[in-house]
């Protein structure tokens, strides 16, 4: 049972232009959202995240969004740059549980064309 | 620097033979993690463990084992029992009270 989805595996977009990647979860206990940005062959490396009692947040040309009613949460580029183009995932923990275990989604790999 | 460094970067071993991945950390992190990634697919927990002498299975455990002797290392054991050992493997820590989880640069485990 697949508790964070990202139902687009793939995404291509014009250097300049806005680029959103979608993540949509199931457990209504996650209270805390992160996106990660993952190279081929490297190890993912943290973007930005989102506590459940915030709707959005906001870092330099990335913004994330969180729609708690819709359990749906987007990540904003702009304007993205060809350096922007990897895999991105989503990933979502319960603070509650103190463990710190963070569920992710399938991926999107994002392509930026110049 | 303080980081997570995983060893080696790539790994081959022949059909049955127990490998060892090793994962290290000097973030003082209490909360240690082993994913395994698969094309196409997300990061799947396999094991982790939030304190010394303590750990917990994952959602994919089976045919992997792990320790945790000391805060800094937290070594996982793809036995012969798992049936497709073949992936690239992430280590990570925490701080183990939500916050980001912070990742090594993966060991990819290849069995011929």
């Amino acid at each position: 049972d697949q508790q964070v989805k990202q139902n687009s595996p793939s995404l291509s977009v014009q250097e300049g232009r806005i680029s959103i990647l979608n993540c949509d979860y199931t457990n209504s206990m996650f209270d805390y959202f992160l996106w990660y940005k993952k190279y081929p062959a490297e190890g993912p490396t943290f973007l930005i995240s989102i506590s459940s009692i915030k709707d959005k947040n906001e870092d330099g040309r990335f913004t994330v969004f969180l729609n708690k009613s819709a359990k749906h949460l987007s990540l904003h580029i702009v304007p993205s740059q060809p350096g922007d183009s990897a895999v991105y995932f989503c990933a979502a923990s319960e603070g509650s549980s103190n463990t710190g275990k963070l569920i992710f989604g399938q991926g999107t790999t994002l392509q930026v064309k110049p | 620097d303080g980081g997570i460094t995983q060893s080696p970067k790539y790994l081959f071993r022949k059909e049955g033979q127990n490998v060892t991945l090793s994962c290290e950390q000097n973030l003082n992190h209490d909360a240690m993690y082993w994913y395994r990634q698969d094309p196409g697919q997300g990061l799947r927990l396999i094991y982790y463990s939030q304190i010394v002498n303590d750990f917990q299975k994952g959602d994919i455990a089976e045919g992997y084992s792990v320790s945790r002797e000391k805060k800094e290392s937290f070594p996982l054991t793809v036995t012969s029992a798992q049936k497709n050992p073949t992936a690239f493997y992430l280590c990570a820590s925490s701080t183990g009270f939500g916050g980001e989880a912070f990742f090594g640069q993966g060991t990819r485990l290849t069995v011929v």
